[in-house]
Parts: structure tokens; C-alpha cells; sequence
């Protein structure tokens, strides 16, 4: 079964909007939460959620970890071209060090 | 934050001939991790690498089609073997930070099996 639902698949804006990207998580001993930006091969990281900092920010990105609802979303505020990539979430467990990967969101951003 | 390298950056093998990936981390590392990820799809966790031990496959992989090494805490290398077209994949290595529990991830390695 899926441990990690990442909403929508894709999603196509025009530069200066603001976009919300969703994950939701089910495992059995949450440690952290993760989220990537893929552009061509290597994932690069922007956040990392625990239960003790259940809030980040960056520049125009944001995000933010719900624990009660086993939810994240990661905000990106006026939009540019260069913002176009798959977005990737991943939820660590603690017992197995293990790292479950959502499939993703697309964001494509037109000038 | 960890810096990591991998080698080939990409390849193009034939069918049944094996490729072996080798990752470079710039620090000590206990845990090393390597990634598939096919074309269009998130990353599968393929195996975790301690140094020391015997890598802890995921299920749907094995040992005889992907071994893998780790000879010391800075070093993997992940072998594909006896390689047919569906094994072509951006294969990813990765590292945990220990200070922050961060995971951080090499450049990838493109194969193309033809």
C-alpha cells in the first residue's frame, strides 16, 4: 500500500501565482518529513519537518507538517519559470531508518 | 551537508552485460542508500548499504541481480547485473547526514540498456 499520497500529480500555473503542493503520510513510527526538488537526475533537498519544528520557510518557499492530520504542504509564493520541477515528499521511520517516497508532483510554471 | 559523487554519470550497456555504479561520499557515513528511479516514476529504495555488513535488500530486489559493496564509510559501489531494457533507470546513491538526519542525494547515474 502506499505510504506517501502526494497531491496533484501535475500541475500547470503562469508565473507569480502561488502554488500549494500536498503530501499525505501513513507510517507506524514517524521520525521526519522531507521534501525534494527533481529537476534533471539528483534530487535536492529544501526542508525537513519533525515533530519538533513542525514549520520552515525559505525565501518563497514554505512548509508546513500536521501531524494530526499526517499531512504537509509546501508553498511556493509568486512563481517563476525556474520553480518547474517534480516535487518530491518522503517520510522517514525511525525503527529502520527507512525513507518512503510520494510519486511526486510536476509543477510547471509558464512565463 | 554531505557531498556525494557518483561514476559513470550515465551509460548506454547492452542486454546482458553488467554496469557497476560506484558513489563517493566526502565524509564517514554509517548508512549509504541506493535509489532506482524508471522513467516517470518516484524513487524505489533498492537496497541500504552499513558498512561492515551485508546490505538489506528491499523486497523485489536480490542480491544475485543488484550486489552491492561497501568497503569502508566513504565508498559504495551498486552492480547491475546481467542488465536487460526494463533495468534502464537513473540509479541514485544517497547518504544520511548524522549531524542532521538529513538525506542528501548523489548526482545519479542514467543507464540505458539496449
Amino acid at each position: 500500500e502506499d505510504k506517501v499520497v502526494q497531491s496533484p500529480l501535475s500541475l500547470v500555473v503562469h508565473e507569480g501565482d502561488t502554488v500549494t503542493l500536498n503530501c499525505s503520510y501513513e507510517v507506524t513510527n514517524f521520525r521526519s518529513l522531507l521534501w525534494y526538488k527533481q529537476e534533471k537526475k539528483a534530487p535536492t533537498f529544501l526542508f525537513m519537518l519533525t515533530s519538533s519544528g513542525i514549520e520552515k520557510k525559505s525565501g518563497r518557499l514554505s512548509s508546513i507538517l500536521d501531524k494530526k492530520e499526517l499531512s504537509s504542504i509546501l508553498n511556493i509564493t509568486a512563481t517563476q519559470t525556474g520553480d518547474s520541477a517534480i516535487y518530491l515528499c518522503a517520510v522517514e521511520e525511525y525503527n529502520f531508518n527507512k525513507f518512503y517516497f510520494g510519486s511526486g508532483t510536476k509543477l510547471n510554471v509558464k512565463p | 551537508s554531505a557531498v556525494i559523487s557518483q561514476k559513470p554519470s550515465r551509460d548506454i550497456c547492452q542486454r546482458g552485460t553488467s554496469l557497476t555504479i560506484q558513489c563517493q561520499v566526502d565524509s564517514q557515513v554509517t548508512m549509504m542508500f541506493w535509489y532506482r528511479q524508471q522513467p516517470g516514476q518516484s524513487l524505489t529504495l533498492i537496497a541500504t548499504a552499513n558498512q561492515g555488513s551485508e546490505a538489506t535488500y528491499e523486497s523485489g530486489f536480490v542480491i544475485d541481480k543488484f550486489p552491492i559493496s561497501r568497503p569502508n564509510l566513504t565508498f559504495s559501489t551498486l552492480t547491475v547485473s546481467n542488465m536487460s531494457p526494463e533495468d534502464s533507470s537513473i540509479y541514485l546513491c544517497s547518504v544520511e547526514s548524522g549531524g542532521s538526519d538529513e538525506q542528501y542525494f548523489g548526482p545519479g547515474t542514467r543507464l540505458t540498456v539496449t
